[in-house]
């Protein structure tokens, strides 16, 4: 029990394009996800809460109008990367937490994001 | 002062030897606490909660809080090469409604 997927794993993509990432809640119903970024060798970032069907909560100097998140559903919360510039190249990871687990998060397998 | 401290690492211990984790945190009202172990290049992994003060064993993995103290740690006994990775505390305090606080990690190494 307890699985989260992300979608895609690695993507590729050109300076000023926009990239959206999934995940998702596989085997229960995820009332929050949270979204980090990981810089090669450094620690979890925390970026924003999601609470379905409310806006995000984004951290201290995290751009909501850069990182767009929609958590439409118990079991889908997306990530969109807008304008995306090389310095936006790191590892985005999701985690999902319902109730019933005691508030533990359950992350994903991650997503690595390369801006050329 | 960090919300949560770690062991700045890297820790080395041999094969088959008990490794110890540290970690500490400042908010006295926190109430769960993790630990998830993260291989280079991939996501974490939970390995252990723990809500309640003293020991919780799992196979070769044991978590022990004090809230007293503000210090919680894990176990690895009998390591493994494969033990080898960064290990992250986490803590929930008491108003962040399920969010919880990371610690920078201390990195695991096991030699054989």
């Amino acid at each position: 029990g307890a699985v989260v997927s992300q979608h895609p794993s690695r993507v590729i993509c050109k300076s000023g394009t926009s990239v959206k990432i999934e995940c998702r809640s596989l085997d229960f119903q995820a009332t929050t996800m949270f979204w980090y970024r990981q810089f090669p060798k450094q620690s979890l970032m925390l970026m924003a809460t999601s609470n379905e069907g409310s806006k995000a909560t984004y951290e201290q100097g995290v751009e909501k109008d850069k990182f767009l998140i929609n958590h439409a559903s118990l079991t889908l919360s997306t990530l969109t990367v807008t304008s995306a510039h090389p310095e936006d190249s790191s590892f985005y990871i999701c985690s999902a937490s319902s109730g019933q687990f005691q508030e533990t998060q359950y992350f994903g397998p991650g997503t690595r994001l390369l801006v050329l | 002062q960090k919300e949560v401290e770690q062991n700045s690492g890297p820790l080395s211990v041999p094969e088959g030897a008990i490794a110890s984790l540290n970690c500490t945190y400042s908010d006295r009202g926190s109430q769960s606490f993790f630990w998830y172990r993260q291989y280079s290049g991939k996501s974490p992994e939970l390995i252990m909660s723990i809500y309640s003060n003293g020991d919780k064993e799992d196979g070769r993995f044991t978590a022990q809080l004090n809230k007293a103290s503000q210090y919680v740690s894990l176990l690895i006994r009998d390591s493994q090469p494969s033990d080898s990775a960064t290990y992250l505390c986490a803590v929930n305090m008491d108003t962040n409604a399920g969010k919880s606080t990371f610690g920078d990690g201390t990195t695991l190494t096991v030699k054989p």
